[in-house]
């Protein structure tokens, strides 16, 4: 079991919806990750916020916006994506920013793009 | 830039024999290392970790790693695999001192367990 909740496991979406992603952590971790990962590539890094500000944008186009309403939540929030940003998207945590600090995955939401 | 190689790609061991998957990274100091293990459908467990001390570091499920600072390797070993262990495994790095830094993964090995 992951102390990382994604939802939903899976969406479908068409290019002119509007969807968002949730996240949830309990463990009072104060960073949490967004990571887009295609098939057997390793994770790419999104965003990363600490203490619920965004810190790291890793010039990801604005069709993706990230929200983190509070320490334990983060959004990411979907806009007229491209058949490209099909790929897993994975949550992560971890108590601090700092290169020493694991971070904790959750299992991803499979997004398909129409 | 520091960088992180994973050698092979695919790596096939017959269920019970030894296993030993390879990392190597590049970086002028010792870094923060990981090892994390992605089942299909699912996100990433972190395995183990290195940060400092004993080189040989034990994790979850039998995994160990051993730290060698002078091949700048990161290998990852158990002695005995299950067919419960195939999975795709990635190791990472983290940079110390400098603040926040992004993991650095590797491309991943994705091993194969046969009966």
């Amino acid at each position: 079991d992951t102390e990382v909740t994604q939802t939903p496991k899976h969406l479908v979406m068409g290019m002119t919806n509007k969807k968002s992603l949730k996240c949830e952590q309990h463990m009072g971790h104060r960073a949490m990750y967004w990571y887009k990962q295609k098939a057997k590539k390793p994770p790419e890094l999104m965003f990363v916020y600490s203490y619920e500000k965004l810190s790291i944008n890793e010039s990801v186009p604005s069709r993706f916006s990230p929200e983190c309403p509070n320490s334990s939540l983060l959004n990411l929030h979907l806009h007229a994506l491209q058949p490209e940003d099909s790929a897993l998207y994975l949550c992560a945590s971890s108590q601090a920013t700092g290169g020493n600090q694991p971070q904790h995955f959750g299992d991803g939401t499979r997004l398909s793009i129409l | 830039a520091q960088s992180v190689t994973q050698p092979d790609i695919h790596i096939t061991v017959s269920e019970g024999a030894s296993l030993e998957l390879r990392c190597n990274y590049s970086y002028g100091a010792t870094p923060y290392l990981f090892w994390y293990v992605q089942s299909p459908g699912q996100g990433l467990q972190l395995l183990l970790k290195y940060f400092s001390g004993d080189t040989l570091v034990q994790g979850i499920k039998g995994f160990e790693a051993e730290f060698k600072r002078s091949q700048s390797s990161f290998n990852l070993r158990k002695p005995s695999v299950h067919w419960s262990d195939a999975a795709e495994y990635f190791c990472a790095v983290g940079r110390p001192n400098t603040g926040f830094q992004k993991l650095v993964f590797g491309t991943g090995t994705r091993l194969l367990v046969s009966p």
